[in-house]
């Protein structure tokens, strides 16, 4: 069974860089017709996907955030990570790391989330 | 303001059925049939109920359908049990710019 693991810090401060990681377990991130992306829930607030990456290193970005966006994949360690720079209150959410399929575009595997909160 | 439109809230009694729309544009909805459907319950992640408009995953219910007609989508929720009282959010692929847009969600609650 596919397993997603988000970690990171819990607190960030404002202007500085949100970085999170997710593992993958029970699967290989190298599979063909998945790319791997974050998605984010503010408190209250609905889903937006922030980036997905694929394991040859290609990457989708949301318009709104792709200035500060990074999204990198680690094959070896089966893990693929993300940043989020210059940071304001407005980014505190849950952020979820999810599997989606390729030309089909849902989310079928996601982690449990993690809260990231951006205060001083 | 999400991309596609959904009622902020929704409610029926067990046993009944329940419909969730969604609205989108020409240029989501309208255009694919990439529409998905997600269930999420307080404090988890979100669930894959439909993808493709109206195909369901291993292991989801067939009290859960899903539909499309021009630029809405549609799930519906046949049978109500107290366990399906979650936030319901759609989503659509929107083109190789924009990628996929959701919903803001509705709230079912079961009376």
């Amino acid at each position: 069974q596919l397993q997603l693991q988000e970690s990171g810090p819990g607190l960030v401060k404002p202007s500085e860089t949100l970085s999170l990681t997710c593992t993958v377990s029970g699967g290989s991130i190298r599979s063909r017709n998945y790319y791997w992306g974050w998605i984010r829930q503010p408190p209250g607030k609905g889903l937006e996907l922030i980036g997905s990456i694929y394991y040859s290193g290609s990457t989708y970005y949301s318009p709104s955030l792709k200035s500060r966006v990074t999204i990198s994949v680690d094959t070896s360690k089966n893990q693929f990570s993300l940043k989020l720079t210059s940071v304001t209150a407005a980014d505190t959410a849950v952020y979820y790391c999810a599997r989606h399929v390729d030309y089909a575009y849902y989310f079928d595997y996601w982690g449990q989330g993690t809260l990231v909160t951006v205060s001083s | 303001q999400s991309a596609l439109t959904q009622p902020a809230s929704v409610s029926g009694s067990p046993g009944q059925s329940i419909t969730i729309s969604c609205t989108g544009t020409s240029s989501d909805v309208g255009s694919y049939n990439l529409v998905s459907w997600y269930q999420q319950h307080p404090g988890k992640a979100p669930k894959l109920l439909i993808y493709e408009v109206s195909k369901r995953p291993s292991g989801v219910s067939n009290r859960f359908s899903g539909s499309k007609s021009g630029k809405m989508a549609s799930l519906t929720i046949s049978g109500l049990q107290a366990e399906d009282e979650a936030d319901y959010y759609c989503c659509s692929y929107a083109g190789s710019s924009t990628f996929v847009v959701f919903g803001g969600g509705t709230k079912l609650t079961v009376l």
